[in-house]
């Protein structure tokens, strides 16, 4: 099946730093990528949705200032969360698809965030 | 408005007893549901989708439009069954994003 990789799989970072976190799909094109924000024993939050080469759409009460996102190629998208505060820490999950109404969405392994 | 609704945080049983996983859903339109499965330590992974009808791993999900429910079942679980299972809904018409439910844990005991 199709692979989704994801980099770094863990980041420590000091309060104030930014942080990017890549997302690749290794043997598909994808053009739709999703970012996702899972708490402890929580469900996934979709935080945006991106379409290769175009402005990623954030879900409601995601700060797309705080919380960039770049899909510059159908095979790579960037998380760069700036200016991290504590409250950022979490576990982050990026997922992706191929063109097509019913086409599977795969997703990535997760990268931890941890903001001192 | 979409939502994906998981009752049971929890579902606690023994190997060989059946198993259902309930998932209830709030959708205007034909949505596309769908459950997956996180392994301890594992990414998601698809595990089945309404479209495709089939069984995997011993598992089955009849989507019910007139009670808006995609519930899980299986009917001899197994201790390697024991992981997280969340329901997703795909509306049509949209960018394609999945909406998760809560998540349910199933532990099955030896």
């Amino acid at each position: 099946g199709a692979v989704v990789s994801q980099h770094p799989s863990w980041v420590i970072c000091k309060s104030g730093t930014s942080v990017k976190i890549e997302c690749r799909s290794l043997d598909f094109q994808a053009t739709t990528m999703f970012w996702y924000r899972q708490f402890p024993k929580q469900s996934l939050m979709l935080m945006a949705t991106s379409n290769e080469g175009s402005k990623a759409t954030y879900e409601q009460g995601v700060e797309k200032d705080k919380f960039l996102i770049n899909h510059a190629s159908l095979t790579l998208s960037t998380l760069t969360v700036t200016s991290a505060h504590p409250e950022d820490s979490s576990f982050y999950i990026c997922s992706a698809r191929q063109a097509g109404l019913y086409s599977e969405q795969f997703f990535g392994p997760g990268t931890r965030l941890t903001v001192l | 408005a979409q939502r994906v609704t998981q009752p049971e945080k929890l579902l606690s049983v023994f190997k060989g007893a059946p198993v259902e996983l309930k998932c209830n859903y709030s959708y205007s339109g034909s949505p596309e549901l769908f459950w997956y499965v996180q392994y301890s330590r594992q990414r998601l992974q698809l595990l089945l989708r309404h479209i495709s009808r089939e069984s995997i791993k011993g598992f089955t999900a009849d989507l019910n439009k007139g009670e808006t429910s995609f519930h899980l079942k299986k009917p001899f679980a197994q201790e390697e069954d024991s992981a997280m299972y969340y329901c997703a809904l795909r509306g049509s018409g949209n960018t394609g994003k999945l909406i998760f439910g809560q998540g349910t844990t199933l532990q099955v005991k030896p």
